[in-house]
């Protein structure tokens, strides 16, 4: 069974400080990796994407896959209180299987 | 603004009542997934579908649910019965091409099954 897992937190982080949030996934066919931010009682929203090895930066954010010890995590520069959330970690095994299997999420929280 | 849109945005019910929700995906996109997400499990994929054709619904009660997709714009989920245990919000999301598919969802619908 696909299983992504993460750690539900709370994370709190203080404002301007880096956020790390980290993520394993059990299934190797994993081939692309998400990261969603979902506040309360919204809609998860998509924050970026990656599916090869190494960093990929965009803006504040910087996600990191290393699918030999099958982990993935998210950082989060110059962390806002507009960032906190639950931070949402998915991975679909691509190759037309596109349904994305979800960790339950971690609930990170930015102190002023 | 493209987006996904979804109706009703919430939905009170007895148990035992016929509930449909209602799904317009992104123009364009050819995907549509349905999630379920309770405090307990998370998101849940219940089905997806491509190019209006079901794909995988391993992820639904096979019993009391069903997916569709009369055409292009419109995608539905129906619970019949419906169970106090199937509380909780149902979102659609859409995608475009294979592979590496970002899904973006819609606002979702709470439901409540009383």
């Amino acid at each position: 069974q696909k299983e992504v897992e993460q750690n539900s937190g709370p994370l709190s982080v203080p404002e301007g400080a880096i956020a790390s949030l980290n993520c394993t996934y059990s299934d190797r066919g994993s081939q692309s990796f998400f990261w969603y931010r979902q506040y309360s009682g919204k809609s998860p929203e998509l924050i970026m994407f990656i599916y090869s090895n190494g960093d990929k930066e965009d803006g504040r954010f910087t996600a990191q896959l290393n699918k030999a010890s099958q982990y993935v995590s998210l950082l989060i520069r110059d962390s806002q209180p507009s960032d906190s959330a639950t931070y949402l970690c998915a991975a679909n095994s691509g190759g037309g299987a596109d349904g994305l299997t979800f960790g339950k999420g971690t609930h990170l929280i930015i102190q002023p | 603004d493209a987006r996904v849109t979804q109706t009703p945005r919430h939905k009170v019910t007895e148990m035992g009542q016929e509930v449909t929700m209602r799904c317009q995906p992104i123009l364009g996109h050819n995907t549509v997934f349905w999630y379920r997400q309770t405090m307990m499990q998370g998101l849940e994929l219940l089905a997806y579908f491509r190019n209006r054709a079901p794909l995988d619904d391993s992820g639904m009660p096979k019993d009391r649910f069903s997916a569709e997709m009369p055409d292009a714009t419109l995608a539905t989920l129906k619970i019949q019965p419906s169970e106090p245990r199937d509380s909780a919000v149902y979102f659609c999301a859409s995608g475009s091409g294979q592979g590496h598919t970002e899904a973006f969802f819609g606002q979702g619908t709470r439901l409540t099954v009383v």
